[in-house]
């Protein structure tokens, strides 16, 4: 199984709503990722989990929670999102930290396409 | 002037013509990867180099460390090759960014 699968495709929410993205992998990969895709842009990171630790936030506003419950998954959970919020967001995982040289593969999920209205 | 440059930027192929992608870049790394992403929007890795070249079916990657740069190829292009093809780096020094990326190539071949 060399699947991220993500959840939901598609979603729509008001700024007021509360919502939740799921990523789930059974890779055994320890490093999992979140990042931001605006329309014909390259993916922007937002948030690196190492062993289920948070080892990098981008400087993501705090309407933006990840949260790791176990190895194999990745939650994003929003809150009080503004319209300029609305992008494919996508999630990766690699065997393990890829920095200071180390290289691996990452392989990333179909992404969930959020709508702030 | 951005550490991963790509081009060309946007690229339209008749079916079966070879097709080249190249990237260039300006640090140090530690491997080059080549992405392609649909419309749809998934990510699909398809090389990571640190060295020399790799085939896969019709894709083929290479990479000059001396010359930082690195070029993709597709052999007999055909329509569902239609994608965005994306050059990201890994740096060599401890980097918090983990991957850096291109802006992408545009490809559409046309039947």
């Amino acid at each position: 199984d060399t699947e991220v699968t993500q959840t939901p495709k598609h979603l729509v929410m008001g700024m007021t709503n509360k919502k939740s993205l799921k990523c789930e992998q059974h890779m055994g990969h320890r490093a999992m990722y979140w990042y931001k895709q605006k329309a014909k842009k390259p993916p922007e990171l937002m948030f690196v989990y190492s062993y289920e630790k948070l080892s990098i936030n981008e400087s993501v506003p705090s309407r933006f929670s990840p949260e790791c419950p176990n190895s194999s998954l990745l939650n994003l959970h929003l809150h009080a999102l503004q319209p300029e919020d609305s992008a494919l967001y996508l999630c990766a995982s690699s065997q393990v930290l890829l920095a200071g040289g180390f290289t691996g593969e990452l392989f990333f999920g179909e992404g969930s396409r959020l709508t702030v209205l | 002037k951005n550490e991963v440059e790509q081009s060309p930027q946007n690229l339209t192929a008749q079916e079966g013509e070879f097709i080249t992608i190249n990237c260039s870049y300006s640090v140090g790394i530690s491997a080059l990867h080549w992405l392609q992403q649909h419309p749809g929007g998934g990510i699909v890795s398809l090389f990571m180099l640190s060295s020399g070249k790799k085939k896969h079916g019709r894709l083929i990657a290479t990479i000059n460390i001396q010359e930082k740069h690195s070029s993709l190829h597709i052999t007999a292009s055909h329509p569902r090759d239609s994608a965005v093809y994306i050059c990201a780096v890994s740096l060599s020094s401890g980097s918090a960014r983990q991957l850096t990326f291109g802006s992408g190539t545009q490809l559409t071949v046309l039947p």
